[in-house]
């Protein structure tokens, strides 16, 4: 089935660094996410983008999606050992059929 | 404050027996959702519903079982025809059924001993 992929599967960066990470997904889509999991928690939503969109921000969270390439990035500028967390991407399915996850990526921020 | 409250955090089963998973919410969302994620895995759709007294099946449905009798709770119940259950289970709701954001829970870790 159609499944968002994350990568890289894991990043560890210091603090103060950016860290980018990617998601493709294998079909047609309405909109694409980004949540957030701290370890043993449940999910937070980041970020909501639509096909017809090309890049959106939020805070220091910064999205692009390239419909042409079915990708994703999600930029998150001047980290902090608080943004330490699994990132996954979620795409819906056309035909009306609830969130596909992919397998996030784990990022660990040092200080 | 509105939100979606999952019970138990931790629960122990025997092999063979059922456990039912209570999700409840207060934020008056009409779809609710089951998810189950494995380490290292990303989350898999197990049951879903939009409206009460109406659920369908995910991704991953084989071995469990869900009612929708309220708008408010949404229970799974994981049978012993389930053959690997041990996994951390979220619940989830969205204003709109199968569309925008989802509210997750803070999830049930369930492991069969």
């Amino acid at each position: 089935s159609q499944q968002g992929e994350e990568d890289p599967q894991a990043l560890s960066i210091q603090e103060g660094e950016n860290a980018t990470m990617n998601c493709s997904y294998k079909t047609s889509i309405n909109n694409l996410q980004w949540y957030r999991q701290n370890s043993g928690r449940g999910l937070v939503h980041l970020i909501l983008i639509r096909s017809n969109e090309r890049e959106k921000h939020s805070g220091r969270l910064r999205v692009t999606l390239d419909t042409s390439k079915k990708s994703s990035s999600l930029l998150i500028t001047a980290s902090r050992a608080a943004d330490t967390a699994s990132y996954f991407c979620a795409t819906d399915r056309q035909a009306g059929t609830a969130l596909i996850f992919g397998k996030g990526t784990t990022l660990s921020v040092s200080s | 404050d509105g939100g979606i409250t999952q019970s138990p955090k931790y629960l122990f089963r025997k092999e063979g027996q059922n456990v039912t998973l209570s999700c409840e919410q207060n934020l008056n969302h009409d779809a609710m959702y089951w998810y189950r994620q494995d380490p290292g895995q990303g989350l898999r759709l197990i049951y879903y519903s939009q409206i009460v007294n109406d659920f369908q099946k995910g991704d991953i449905a084989e071995g469990y079982s869900v009612s929708r009798e309220k708008k408010e709770s949404f229970p799974l119940t994981v049978t012993s025809a389930q053959k690997n259950p041990t996994a951390f289970y979220l619940c989830a709701s969205s204003i709109v059924p199968l569309a925008g954001e989802l509210f997750f829970g803070e999830g049930s870790r369930l492991t069969v001993l």
